[in-house]
């Protein structure tokens, strides 16, 4: 099956300090997707990528899909201590069934105010 | 997404209990998702459903059936439950009329499901 390696598993910054995580796949995907799931709730959408070398923003976070369709990375710059949660990454295959989303097994992000 | 509610949010309940847990959501998308998530492993697709009575097996259905009797509501069972069925559950949605083949999926806030 796919694989989808998210990076690295846990972070610890100071307030203030930029953060950058990354995923890549064992396969080319046609979509990726970035979510942050809080404390108690469920994933919420961040940014949607759906073309190869796409960079997008949403405030103070940017994701890039990479060119080679095998990657993303999520930046957050300037932390602040509500940025604090579980980030995920998601991708779908290009050659599936356009239901599946393959996750990532998360970024746990801890901000030091 | 307060567009998508599970209930219950946490359930205890003995091995071998029936259990059942529900998704209901107001979004009018189409299609709906069971994931389970548990510690390291990240989110696993249970079963997933395109439109109502339609119900396709995901990567872990094993142990698990669901119900899609209304577009707005999916419901998951457990016939006799087990304690490695602990974990946190969710239910997503999307709405395939967005952008074709790329719509992302919404996720209901999580039901915590213990079982002893």
């Amino acid at each position: 099956g796919q694989q989808l390696n998210q990076s690295p598993q846990s972070m610890f910054i100071q307030e203030g300090e930029d953060v950058s995580m990354n995923c890549t796949s064992s396969s080319i995907f046609n979509t990726w997707l970035w979510y942050k799931q809080d404390p108690g709730e469920g994933p919420v959408l961040l940014i949607a990528l759906y073309k190869a070398g796409e960079l997008t923003s949403n405030g103070r976070l940017t994701a890039q899909f990479g060119i080679t369709r095998k990657d993303s990375f999520l930046n957050i710059s300037a932390s602040i201590p509500s940025d604090v949660g579980i980030y995920f990454c998601a991708g779908r295959n290009s050659g599936g069934s356009n239901y599946k989303l393959t996750f990532g097994k998360g970024t746990l992000l801890t901000v030091n105010p | 997404d307060a567009d998508v509610t599970q209930t219950p949010r946490n359930r205890i309940t003995k091995t071998g209990k029936r259990i059942m847990l529900e998704c209901s959501q107001t979004k009018g998308h189409d299609r709906m998702y069971w994931y389970r998530q548990d510690p390291g492993l990240g989110l696993r697709l249970i079963y997933y459903s395109f439109d109502v009575k339609d119900i396709n097996k995901g990567e872990i259905s094993d142990g698990y059936s669901v119900s899609r009797q209304a577009q707005a509501k999916f419901s998951l069972s457990l016939e006799s439950a087990i304690p490695n069925q602990t974990a946190l559950y969710f239910c997503a949605t999307s709405d395939s009329a967005m952008t074709g083949l790329n719509q992302p999926q919404h996720f209901g806030d999580g039901t915590r499901l213990s079982i002893l």
